[in-house]
């Protein structure tokens, strides 16, 4: 089955790291993605992973991809007020020519001063 | 600049009347798409067309329809056969070869139908 969950909310101090999770469903993914939200805005993609690394990173993000509990996260370090979002986790499922981008309900990120 | 652009950012509509939502690219995708996006849920896929004058229904296609004359734009109408309109809808694209896919979104639309 094709399915992408997350948690819908997150608080976290200034300065501190965001660690947002995100489980899926489908072994056959090629891409993970993690797409950020502002307030009225459209959908601006951060990172991503190919299923077959392990981490990445880039700048403040840390992605971390753990295949066997289908299990992505992403670390934002030193968390700004800027970070404030939704932050939405994807999977790209392959279907012979076509892709299909599945996306979790967003994780909306607040952040304390 | 390229990018994608959606018009108008805000719509309303009385209940009964279709309205058509605009949705023009000029990153030369061959791919585009129509989301639907409700409070506290995920982005919910409408239809999608990876070629000019093709597409295909996504997840919650009935009440809309689209077109795809051409490779710059993709038109959503929403009928009144759609029973809740309301809703912020996000329009994108992407290469159909590329590394990894992304999509690239327009800023949204938000449609009240009253």
């Amino acid at each position: 089955g094709e399915d992408v969950e997350q948690s819908l909310f997150l608080s976290v101090r200034e300065g501190d790291s965001s660690v947002i999770n995100c489980t899926y469903t489908d072994s056959s993914s090629t891409y993970l993605y993690w797409y950020k939200q502002e307030p009225g805005a459209g959908l601006q993609l951060l990172t991503y992973i190919f299923s077959n690394m392990d981490m990445k990173q880039d700048q403040r993000l840390t992605v971390l991809l753990n295949k066997k509990d289908k299990h992505l996260s992403l670390r934002i370090a030193d968390t700004q007020t800027g970070d404030s979002a939704i932050y939405f986790c994807a999977e790209t499922l392959l279907y012979s020519s076509a892709s299909k981008i599945i996306f979790g309900s967003g994780t909306r990120l607040s952040i304390r001063p | 600049d390229g990018g994608i652009t959606q018009s108008p950012k805000y719509l309303f509509r009385k209940e009964g009347q279709n309205v058509t939502l605009s949705c023009e690219q000029n990153l030369n995708h061959d791919a585009m798409y129509w989301y639907r996006q409700d409070p506290g849920q995920g982005l919910r896929l409408i239809y999608y067309s990876q070629i000019v004058n093709d597409f295909q229904k996504g997840d919650i296609a009935e009440g809309y329809s689209v077109s795809r004359e051409k490779k710059e734009s993709f038109p959503l109408t929403v009928t009144s056969a759609q029973k809740n309109p309301t809703a912020f809808y996000l329009c994108a694209s992407s290469m159909i070869q590329g590394a990894a896919y992304e999509q690239y979104f327009g800023p949204g639309t938000r449609l009240t139908v009253t």
